[in-house]
């Protein structure tokens, strides 16, 4: 079974410039969340949906980074403009979530952002 | 809000030994989940192992069992019979039974080394 599948899995940019970060998750799961990892804050979650619905965006951390989910196959975050303080890995995380039960989140590789 | 607490920055263990990394948390949820995940140093999230706040029983996962006790907010991974390939990131984490499925909430997490 295909994990959780995240593109690219580096990116170098230049700061000011756009950027996008995709993710693919694990085919019937209904929850997807997106995570930043730094060695200065941990692991931060930013944004996360259900059902393609964006539930909570109170970790994003400024306008300039937005989240969407077109369908329960396909999810991107972008960053415009990016600033080197971005630089970070992103996880993009996926699970089953429904009634009483807790499921685990399955993770994806991440992509690790270098902003010059 | 939720907090998880790792007091750990850092464990040496010989291998074959016994490994207890510790974990405390804080929650206002009557109802809520504890996970362990591995974080070698490729950098992928592996999950490990889970703990529902109403499990009478411990959870175990082959060599990994999670001692929780709930008076004192603790959830602590043991690993039995350590091997080098247990080297890695172990983060511990959290999330409510809330309406929807809330994003993990992590600590700092243990870097741990098994030495030969």
């Amino acid at each position: 079974d295909a994990g959780v599948i995240q593109s690219p899995r580096h990116e170098v940019t230049e700061m000011g410039q756009e950027v996008t970060l995709r993710c693919k998750p694990i085919s019937g799961h209904n929850s997807l969340f997106w995570y930043r990892q730094t060695m200065m804050r941990g692991l931060e979650l930013l944004i996360y949906f259900n059902n393609n619905v964006p539930i909570d965006d109170s970790g994003m951390p400024e306008d300039r980074f937005s989240a969407k989910m077109p369908n329960a196959s396909f999810s991107t975050l972008k960053i415009q403009p990016s600033e080197p303080r971005d630089s970070a890995v992103y996880f993009c995380a996926s699970s089953l979530m429904g009634g009483r039960m807790l499921y685990e989140q399955y993770f994806g590789p991440g992509t690790r952002l270098t902003v010059t | 809000a939720q907090k998880i607490t790792q007091t750990q920055p850092g464990m040496f263990v010989q291998e074959k030994e016994a490994v207890t990394l510790d974990c405390t948390y804080d929650t206002s949820d009557q109802s809520y989940g504890l996970f362990w995940y591995k974080q070698p140093s490729s950098g992928e999230m592996i999950f490990l192992i889970y703990q529902g706040s109403y499990d009478e029983q411990n959870a175990t996962e082959g060599r990994y069992s999670l001692n929780f006790q709930k008076a004192r907010k603790s959830a602590n991974l043991v690993i039995s019979a350590s091997q080098l390939g247990d080297s890695a990131m172990y983060f511990c984490a959290m999330r409510g039974l809330g309406g929807g499925a809330d994003g993990l909430t992590f600590g700092k997490g243990t870097h741990l080394i098994i030495q030969p």
